[in-house]
């Protein structure tokens, strides 16, 4: 069946590093791939999408890029605040309407 | 915006009581999901539906039903809560629209103590 895995957590940076936040899947078909960001004390939102492969979404300074020969969706971004604290989700749209999420991932960032 | 209502954000309930977990939304969506989260566990899906009154077993259902009688509500209920019940549980909703079928809009979830 479908799946995702994710970095553990958590991790911690400095405000201005550069965060990776690795996703690999595995996946019958073409699956659409995505990032949801869960801020403390609330719900999941929808940080960016890739619907095919090389496709490359992008939201709020955050990139990953849809690779299929790798099948990855790595999450970047070149310059973090501390407002980008949160849990991050993977997750990977197959079959019925499902997402199927990774385990999540806390990043906390540091002034 | 999109708005995803849940119940109670906080609940204490005792062993073999029966739970209500309440959520609504606002956008006319078609499909509503439950699910649970736990640490190291990620979000894991127990019930969806597609439309008023259809349902379809997800990844953990267990101990678990759900109700859809109108469009805007989707009830997920424990028959007789149990510890190992105590979870956080978040409510979702998508649009049934092509090119939007997994962008889910989620509630800000209700952390259930079953003691």
């Amino acid at each position: 069946g479908d799946s995702v895995t994710q970095m553990e957590g958590p991790v911690t940076l400095s405000e201005e590093a550069f965060l990776t936040i690795n996703c690999t899947y595995t996946a019958t078909g073409y699956p659409s791939l995505f990032w949801y960001v869960q801020y403390p004390g609330e719900g999941l939102q929808l940080l960016l999408k890739a619907t095919k492969a090389d496709d490359k979404g992008s939201n709020k300074g955050f990139e990953a890029t849809y690779r299929k020969e790798t099948t990855s969706f790595h999450l970047e971004k070149g310059s973090v605040q501390v407002s980008d604290s949160a849990v991050y989700f993977c997750a990977l749209g197959g079959s019925n309407y499902k997402l199927t999420f990774g385990k999540g991932t806390l990043l906390t960032v540091n002034p | 915006d999109v708005k995803v209502t849940q119940s109670s954000r906080y609940l204490v309930k005792r062993t073999g009581e029966k739970v209500f977990l309440e959520c609504v939304q606002d956008m006319d969506h078609e499909n509503m999901f439950w699910y649970r989260q736990d640490p190291g566990l990620g979000l894991r899906l127990i019930y969806f539906s597609y439309d008023v009154k259809m349902k379809e077993k997800g990844d953990i259902p267990e101990g678990y039903s759900v109700s859809r009688e109108k469009k805007e509500r989707f009830s997920l209920i424990l028959e007789s809560a149990s510890t190992n019940q105590t979870s956080m549980y978040l409510c979702a909703s998508s649009p049934f629209r092509a090119g939007n079928l997994y962008e889910q809009y989620f509630g800000p979830g209700t952390r259930l103590t079953v003691t």
